[in-house]
């Protein structure tokens, strides 16, 4: 079982809408929960992170974090063209400093 | 965040060379990583970089075929050592953040090994 799972996509919504990204963890004593966004050819560039059951809100973005289900998902409210590229979850395991990222989700935001 | 660049951004090298890559901060930090990104893929961690130690590499990664280099808490050196093709990859460093846990990516290297 991969240590953090995402659908790889692409998933495809008009402009506008909401975008839901999932992201499933393997490990019950997981702490820290980030979501990057890589556009093509460029780093990962933090977007949001979440540390503690429920919802963070960060402009349109959304992290919602279950912890009893080993959950995490992004919500992009009014999708743009320019969300378009692919996101990375990645969770900090237990006892370790090291991040563990999942192999991401490509987001196309269709005009 | 910490402002990161990396030198080389690209190089294109002969099978059998090594390449090292630089990695600088603007500010001083505890711990920076390396990672490699393969053709369409996740980033995989190579190793822990801490200032005054010997680096600390996750399985698969040996000392000899990326040797590490963590002077100060500004910069760090990866070197990717007798290359083959199957090296051609992205090497991306990071640094930690201010709020625990989070890290920040420099804008990576794309070597590429003939």
């Amino acid at each position: 079982q991969k240590e953090v799972e995402q659908n790889s996509g692409p998933l495809s919504v008009p402009e506008g809408a909401i975008a839901s990204l999932n992201c499933t963890y393997s490990d019950r004593g997981s702490q820290s929960f980030f979501w990057y966004r890589q556009y093509s050819g460029k780093s990962p560039e933090l977007i949001m992170f979440i540390y503690s059951n429920g919802d963070k809100e960060d402009g349109r973005f959304t992290a919602q974090l279950n912890k009893a289900s080993q959950y995490v998902s992004l919500l992009i409210r009014d999708s743009q063209p320019s969300d378009s590229a692919t996101y990375l979850c990645a969770v900090n395991l237990r006892g370790y400093q090291k991040v563990t990222f999942g192999t991401g989700t490509k987001l196309q935001v269709i005009p | 965040s910490a402002v990161i660049s990396q030198k080389p951004s690209r190089d294109i090298c002969q099978r059998g060379t090594s390449l090292t890559i630089q990695c600088q901060v603007d500010s001083q930090v505890t711990m920076m990583f390396w990672y490699r990104q393969q053709p369409g893929q996740s980033l995989t961690l190579i190793a822990t970089a801490n200032q005054g130690s010997e680096a600390t590499y996750e399985s698969g990664f040996v000392i000899d075929k990326f040797p590490i280099s963590r002077p100060n808490l500004t910069f760090s050196t990866l070197t990717v050592s007798n290359m083959s093709p199957e090296d051609s990859s992205i090497y991306l460093c990071s640094v930690t953040g201010e709020v625990a846990d989070t890290q920040y990516f420099g804008p990576g290297t794309r070597l590429t090994v003939l």
